[in-house]
């Protein structure tokens, strides 16, 4: 158990809708990472925090958003859903911002758009 | 410029064979390589992680050998067991930036 929760495990909506995934990092952790992981993608970086400031985007739509809030616990939101979008959303933990520090994986989202 | 090249995309070894996943970068400025495990269900899993500074670290039976000047790194597993079935990702990331940049993924089955 790395100490990272994410909610909800699964979930399952149609085109079109908006969801809200939500990430809790390892206690003392500062820094929050997304991910999207798709079977022929690999492991996408989406976006970082740092304690309530955005640090680094990487590939995320504009029809995605995130914040920190300042409990440290992080939201991803998606909206417009497409098939595509259909992936699982990892959320990692790290201490501090540098690049150098080990991040901490939470078990995931699942997200299916149907 | 920020990928990471990684293969093969899976790898069937018996058990005790030494499967060897390679990585390759361009982006010079990268200068911390981890390697992350990943079973199914889970999240990643930091395995092991190199600096350019030295040409190989060993962990346990887990090995990151790095050639700075052909820009490459690779993950050696000795004497592997089936519990080493396994997703494993390189991934690069460079002083001040905070990106990782993370491999495409080698799909490890490791046969009793």
């Amino acid at each position: 158990d790395s100490g990272v929760t994410q909610t909800p495990k699964h979930l399952i909506t149609a085109t079109g809708q908006r969801v809200t995934l939500r990430c809790s990092p390892r206690s003392g952790d500062l820094s929050v990472y997304w991910y999207q992981q798709s079977l022929d993608q690999g492991l996408q970086f989406l976006i970082q925090y740092y304690n309530g400031e955005e640090r680094a985007k990487g590939n995320i739509l504009e029809r995605f958003s995130a914040q920190q809030f300042p409990d440290l616990h992080s939201e991803l939101n998606l909206s417009s859903l497409e098939l595509g979008d259909s992936a699982l959303y990892f959320c990692a933990s790290s201490k501090t911002s540098g690049s150098y520090n080990e991040q901490f994986f939470g078990p995931g989202t699942r997200l299916t758009v149907l | 410029q920020q990928q990471v090249k990684q293969s093969p995309q899976s790898l069937i070894v018996q058990k005790g064979g030494i499967p060897i996943i390679n990585c390759a970068y361009e982006n010079t400025a990268f200068d911390y390589f981890p390697w992350y495990q990943q079973f199914p269900g889970k999240g990643p899993a930091l395995l092991i992680a190199i600096r350019p500074d030295v040409s190989e670290k060993k962990e346990g039976r887990f090995t990151i050998s790095f050639n700075k000047s052909a820009k490459q790194f690779s993950l050696h597993i000795m004497d592997s067991q089936p519990g080493d079935s396994a997703t494993y990702f390189c991934a690069a990331s460079s002083t001040g930036g905070f990106k990782t940049i993370f491999g495409a993924g080698t799909r490890l089955f490791v046969k009793a």
